[in-house]
């Protein structure tokens, strides 16, 4: 299977706690993206990446968020001293940057992870 | 700042019956119009993509089309495994993130 994958699934911690979640993107895709999803709304963008550089966050982005993607290739994005609020769906998605200076990017999604804080 | 709007929020049709759900939006400067299916517990499935008013795209009983202002999204006499949250999202000229609609929710009764 070449789609995004994620990992884990499912977690569920207490609040204060910190998580860590992964993302594998399409092997041959520059952009990397994080999203975050709760019941009943559609994603919102979180931060996203090119290659290794982190290109633009969002300002939903708090200082207990940080998003890595240390060789280019996969991405961790990791929330310290969780809150309840935090629970949510994350999502990550990736895409092929090409088109020069009009470019066109389909972002395709992996499963997600599901967060719940206690 | 981009907003997209998407109704209804929920639509029950009987298998066989025909219709539309809209997606408006405002963006500045449009670099792409995008609809995802995405069922429960799953990430959103990439379905099309839309760049200029006028486009139309086609796939099995979906169909999406684009104006300047709203895009929608058709479905020719659906069947029960139609069933999911639909997804609108754009993309503007200046950033590469995508900002997405709320979604309708589409119940298709055998």
């Amino acid at each position: 299977d070449t789609g995004v994958s994620q990992n884990p699934r499912h977690k569920i911690t207490k609040r204060g706690q910190n998580v860590t979640f992964r993302c594998d993107p399409i092997s041959e895709h520059n952009r990397l993206y994080w999203y975050r999803q709760t019941l009943g709304q559609g994603p919102e963008f979180l931060t996203y990446f090119q290659n290794e550089a982190q290109l633009e966050k969002s300002r939903l982005l708090s200082d207990r968020f940080s998003a890595e993607r240390p060789k280019g290739s996969f991405s961790t994005l990791e929330i310290q001293r969780t809150e309840q609020g935090d629970s949510a769906m994350y999502l990550c998605a990736s895409s092929f940057l090409w088109g020069g200076e009009f470019s066109y990017n389909e972002q395709f999604f992996g499963p997600g992870t599901r967060l719940t804080v206690l | 700042e981009d907003q997209v709007t998407q109704s209804p929020e929920a639509l029950r049709l009987q298998e066989g019956e025909s219709s539309s759900l809209n997606c408006s939006y405002t963006v500045s400067g449009l670099r792409g119009l995008f609809w995802y299916r995405q069922d429960p517990g799953k990430g959103p499935e990439f379905l099309f993509t839309l760049y200029s008013a006028g486009e139309e795209k086609e796939k099995e009983r979906l169909k999406a089309t684009l104006t300047k202002k709203e895009s929608f999204l058709h479905i020719t006499a659906p069947k029960p495994e139609d069933s999911a949250t639909y997804l609108c999202a754009v993309r503007n000229n200046a950033g590469n993130m995508l900002t997405f609609g709320g979604g309708t929710r589409l119940m298709v009764k055998p």
